[in-house]
């Protein structure tokens, strides 16, 4: 297992704008995970791209990952104030592995 | 969708006393289970993995004789916490592996604060 890295570690935008974060990783993967988490809360998975995928959308979400740069990005378009949280990435090489997670990005939308 | 249940959400106990956290699968049978703990605002720190029908399998640095896991059946794993102590007030999370689909399934989570 490895440990994907957030950055920026914090971003801070108005409703309605567009919010990326970026997450950099060391070794090849399987597969790359995304995940919020509300204050409080447990985590939520949001979107899972695969290594011989380039982009993938979930509504609002759009994934892309570039394995020969070891990287992932996740941009929320339209972002809402219940897109406050913080997200984690998880690259993964599959199965049942365990995950283990970064520092997160702590998202803040401004009402 | 799969869904982990976790209970309790938010316990108080005294210094000295143990308290058992569940986590259950409700529509899935999660073989696997694992068990983190999150100190504030800092990230998830993964502390165990449970297999069912195992011993579980801790993380360095994390004691097993006090982080007591039980994972007795394929939609049951327990955590207790024995001779709790201030240090250990924690949010404690587990997460299963959704068979067959993408990703894992986290509960929601339990607030522990040790007095």
């Amino acid at each position: 297992s490895q440990q994907g890295e957030e950055d920026p570690q914090a971003l801070s935008i108005q409703e309605g704008e567009n919010a990326t974060m970026n997450c950099s990783y060391k070794t090849s993967i399987n597969n790359l995970q995304w995940y919020r988490q509300n204050s409080g809360r447990g985590l939520v998975h949001l979107i899972l791209i695969r290594s011989n995928e380039r982009e993938k959308h979930s509504g609002r979400l759009r994934v892309t990952l570039d394995t020969s740069k070891k990287s992932s990005s996740l941009l929320i378009t339209a972002s809402r104030a219940a897109d406050t949280a913080s997200y984690f990435c998880s690259p993964a090489q599959g199965g049942s592995e365990k995950l283990v997670f970064g520092k997160g990005t702590k998202l803040t939308v401004n009402p | 969708g799969a869904v982990v249940s976790q209970h309790p959400s938010r316990v108080i106990c005294k210094s000295g006393t143990s308290v058992k956290i569940e986590c259950r699968s409700l529509d899935f049978q999660a073989t696997t289970m694992f068990w983190y703990r999150q100190f504030p605002k800092q990230s998830l720190m993964l502390m165990a993995t449970s297999n069912e029908g195992s011993k579980a399998t801790y993380e360095q640095g994390v004691e097993k004789d006090k982080f007591l896991i039980n994972h007795a059946s394929l939609t049951l794993s327990t955590l207790t916490v024995t001779s709790a102590h201030p240090e250990d007030s924690s949010f404690y999370i587990c997460s299963a592996p959704t068979q067959g689909l993408d990703g894992y399934t986290f509960g929601s989570g339990t607030r522990l604060t040790v007095v």
